[in-house]
């Protein structure tokens, strides 16, 4: 158990919906990452927060936010779902910037669109 | 821009056989390194990191990785791969200097036969 937790673990909804991911990081994480695994793109990163300030954006779409709260959680808002956006939406943390550590990884949001 | 490289979307190793799993990078200045691996349905876990001195560095469940510098590659090794070490591996990279967030390769997926 990494201490990363992420809600919910499946989703199924239609197309033009709208869905909110939810990660709450490890207990004295400060910086919470975004990733998007699908089968043909691997792991593409998406967004960085750091203590409720975004630090870095990746391949995220137009589409697609995010936010920290004062609490460190953090929730990906994904919008007018199209079917290329069914992935699995990880999370991770890390305690600080500047680090030579590792991410620690949630288990994981599984998005269908159908 | 930072990039990796996996060059084997799958590697078959027999049971009781040294493994290895390559990675190749490309990044700004000085490499972090990682290397991950993701069972089915979870997420990523750590597995070891490169951040400076010895070349050779160790991590769980038995397995290494070589830093070579001149060749930009991080390749994971094994001496005697076990039937549980079946999984997705992910290499990661990131600058000293740069964003806090990683780079993955796709994956190579590991397959040891009994």
């Amino acid at each position: 158990d990494s201490g990363v937790t992420q809600t919910p673990k499946h989703l199924i909804t239609a197309t033009g919906q709208r869905v909110t991911l939810r990660c709450s990081p490890r207990s004295g994480d400060l910086s919470v990452y975004w990733y998007q695994q699908s089968l043909d793109q691997g792991l593409q990163f998406l967004i960085q927060y750091y203590n409720g300030e975004e630090r870095a954006k990746g391949n995220i779409l137009e589409r697609f936010s995010a936010q920290q709260f004062p609490d460190l959680h953090s929730e990906l808002n994904l919008s007018s779902l199209e079917l290329g956006d069914s992935a699995l939406y990880f999370c991770a943390s890390s305690k600080r910037e500047g680090h030579t550590g590792e991410l620690f990884f949630g288990e994981g949001s599984r998005l269908t669109v159908l | 821009a930072q990039s990796v490289a996996q060059p084997e979307d799958q590697v078959n190793v027999a049971e009781g056989n040294p493994l290895t799993v390559k990675c190749t990078y490309s990044v700004s200045g000085n490499p972090y390194l990682f290397w991950y691996v993701q069972y089915p349905n979870r997420g990523l876990q750590f597995l070891l990191k490169y951040i400076t001195g010895d070349n050779l560095v160790k991590g769980s469940y038995g397995f290494e990785a070589e830093f070579n510098k001149s060749q930009t590659s991080f390749h994971l090794k094994k001496p005697s791969a076990l039937v549980s070490d079946s999984a997705l591996y992910f290499c990661a990279v990131r600058s000293q200097t740069g964003a806090n967030n990683l780079f993955f390769g796709t994956g190579t997926r590991l397959t040891v036969i009994p």
